[in-house]
């Protein structure tokens, strides 16, 4: 297996542009999670699928941030009007089972200038 | 509500030295208990894992092993290599499997 893919490694973006943030789980993996990682608040829970539904959005920091899961296979999270704070490395992780050995992808690194 | 408090770094040692990274834990029930890391550019790793008391995980020369007596989950090696350098993570995860926790990591620095 290839693990969890995601795309792209880095992504430099201007204020107020769409970012979207592409995720690829390992298959039959159920549950999807987005995580944000940045030196001052360490690792973030943003939200986490099962079966491609959304179950907890509660770490989404604002409306501008949006994620879908529209099959299996795939999952995006858009930031739409990006700013210069939403600077991060952002992981998707999957799990066979809820919450036990996470495979994380290698991330995207954000940055909003 | 549960948590995991890892000691704070950086932690540098000399390679062959003797690594404890402390991990403990506050939960009701049983979690299961994990280790990841984290090299430099990469996502996180499983690394080694316990689902109950006295369990011990295990994996590339290291060792934890789940204390319910201390609430700990301590990560050992006995002997670092230059390469073991990377962000250490102590995890929790509840025992209905509702919550993950991740400790705020541990940055290790092996030198030559």
């Amino acid at each position: 297996d290839a693990g969890v893919i995601q795309s792209p490694r880095h992504e430099v973006t201007e204020m107020g542009q769409e970012v979207t943030l592409r995720c690829k789980p390992i298959s039959g993996h159920d549950y999807l999670f987005w995580y944000r990682q940045t030196m001052m608040r360490g690792l973030e829970l943003l939200i986490y699928f099962n079966n491609n539904v959304p179950i907890d959005d509660s770490g989404m920091p604002e409306d501008r941030f949006s994620a879908k899961m529209p099959n299996a296979s795939f999952s995006t999270l858009k930031i739409q009007p990006s700013e210069p704070r939403d600077s991060a490395v952002y992981f998707c992780a999957s799990s066979l089972v809820q919450n036990y050995g996470y495979t994380f992808g290698s991330g995207t690194r954000l940055t909003v200038v | 509500g549960d948590s995991v408090t890892q000691m704070e770094g950086p932690v540098t040692l000399s390679e062959e030295a003797f690594l404890t990274i402390n991990c403990t834990y506050t939960a009701t029930g049983y979690p299961s208990l994990f280790w990841y890391v984290q090299y430099p550019g990469e996502g996180l790793q499983l690394l080694l894992k316990a689902t109950k008391a006295d369990d011990k995980g295990s994996n590339k020369g290291f060792e934890a092993t789940y204390r319910k007596e201390t609430t700990s989950f301590h990560l050992e090696k006995g002997s670092v290599q230059v390469s073991d350098s990377a962000v250490y993570f102590c995890a929790l995860s509840d025992r209905a499997g509702n919550q993950f926790y991740f400790g705020t990591g541990t940055s290790l620095t092996v030198i030559p």
